[in-house]
């Protein structure tokens, strides 16, 4: 079945640091992937997302390529500030649109330090 | 735009007793998704409805769950004889519908089983 692993947290930086949180899956088919982030005492808002392979992903600094060959969505940021410090999770739709349910990762919690 | 709302926000309650949960999801969305998430863990997908048809259930829905859309507008999710493993964040999410569209989450409902 469809799965997805994150690099376990928390993840502790300093501010302007580079930032790289691992994501791989293992899915049937050609799914859409996604970073969802979720801010201390909020809700899940979508981050990026990638449709097919070779599709880079990007919001707020953040960026992400989908990779068919390495099953990978690495989420990358040059310089983070704290008010990234959140959770944030890697998932994949089952279908290849995202338009039913979607399989997430465990979350990796990231603190960024002034 | 209001946003996916949910309620109740917190429900606390006693091993074996009945709760009903009710999302309200963004007007006009006809995708209506339920999830759960334990501690530390990923939001896990339950169900999701096409209008007021259901037409994916994970085999995390046991017999004890059911929810239902019945006017294709908001949806509620009713577990059945509580057990303490039932105890999570309770997530609804909504998409417009199409094959390719972001889910938006509600704050979810925080389940208590004493």
């Amino acid at each position: 079945g469809n799965s997805v692993t994150q690099m376990e947290g928390p993840v502790t930086l300093s501010e302007e640091a580079f930032l790289t949180i691992n994501c791989t899956y293992t899915a049937t088919g050609y799914p859409s992937l996604f970073w969802y982030v979720q801010y201390p005492g909020e809700g899940l808002q979508l981050l990026l997302k990638a449709t097919k392979a070779d599709d880079k992903g990007s919001n707020k600094g953040f960026e992400a390529t989908y990779r068919k060959e390495t099953t990978s969505f690495h989420l990358e940021k040059g310089s983070v500030q704290v008010s990234d410090s959140a959770v944030y999770f890697c998932a994949l739709s089952h279908s290849g649109g995202g338009a039913d349910g979607l399989t997430f990762g465990k979350g990796t919690h990231l603190i960024i330090q002034p | 735009d209001t946003g996916v709302s949910q309620d109740p926000r917190h429900k606390i309650t006693k091993r074996g007793q009945n709760v009903t949960f009710r999302c309200d999801p963004i007007s006009e969305h006809n995708r209506l998704y339920w999830y759960r998430q334990t501690l530390g863990q990923g939001p896990e997908f339950l169900t999701y409805f096409q209008n007021e048809a259901q037409l994916e259930k994970s085999r995390l829905l046991s017999d004890r769950f059911s929810a239902e859309r019945p006017k294709g507008s908001f949806s509620t999710l009713e577990i059945q004889r509580t057990e303490q493993g039932d105890s999570a964040m309770y997530l609804c999410a909504s998409s417009p519908g199409t094959v390719t569209d972001t889910q938006y989450f509600g704050p979810g409902t925080r389940l208590t089983v004493l």
